[in-house]
């Protein structure tokens, strides 16, 4: 089955802690995408990459940080910087079809909390 | 910098009925796309449908179609024959300058 997938999908961290979040896809899409959900509010756009060992900041980047070393892997860490991360984390992916390229598929989602 | 308004953070409809969530955006790029994306209580997004700006149709999806008023930078989305599966957060998203970006979302509750 193609599909994006997120690990763990809930995740407890003590003050002062870095957690690494886990973003996986096996729909061969160049592009991958952080968003970081807060209660009752839409998407907000942490870091993304158009290829392998390239990556951008989005809207909220500080006290976050990625690497894009294969095509298939995203992964979000963390840092003890981010002020207030206990939010609900989506990783997305992008580049399919002729066509279809921009259109965004979401993974399932990591719950991170702070303890 | 794109902004995005969705002016309904509620909305209720019956079962079997039809129902309108809005949507406008504000955008400084002539070629962009539009997506609408439904978040159940799993949380998971899903892609509901999707529009390119440069096309004058609007793009339907079984149940569900669009309004898109390009000179307005209105989209709004149409459900038609609602069912209970449909109850979730729906967000309007626009695409460009390779960014996603969300509104605050409207909660539709599906009546039985």
């Amino acid at each position: 089955d193609g599909g994006i997938t997120q690990s763990p999908k809930y995740l407890f961290r003590k003050e002062g802690q870095n957690v690494t979040l886990s973003c996986e896809q096996n729909l061969n899409h160049d592009a991958m995408y952080w968003y970081r959900q807060d209660p009752g509010q839409g998407l907000r756009l942490i870091y993304y990459s158009q290829i392998v060992n390239d990556f951008q900041k989005g809207d909220i980047a500080e006290g976050y940080s990625v690497s894009r070393e294969k095509k298939e892997s995203f992964p979000l860490t963390v840092t003890s910087a981010q002020k207030n991360p206990t939010a609900f984390y989506l990783c997305a992916s992008s580049g399919g079809m002729a066509g279809d390229t921009d259109t965004q598929y979401f993974g399932p989602g990591t719950r991170l909390t702070v303890l | 910098a794109q902004t995005v308004t969705q002016s309904q953070p509620e909305m209720s409809v019956q079962e079997a009925e039809t129902v309108t969530l809005s949507c406008t955006y504000d955008t400084s790029e002539s070629d962009y796309y539009l997506f609408w994306y439904k978040q159940p209580p799993s949380r998971q997004m899903i892609l509901v449908i999707r529009q390119e700006a440069y096309k004058q149709q609007n793009a339907t999806e079984n149940r569900f179609s669009v309004n898109f008023q390009k000179a307005a930078k209105s989209f709004s989305l149409k459900i038609s024959d609602s069912q209970l599966g449909d109850a979730a957060m729906y967000f309007c998203a626009p695409f460009s300058a390779r960014q996603l970006t969300f509104g605050s979302g409207t909660q539709l509750t599906v009546l039985p």
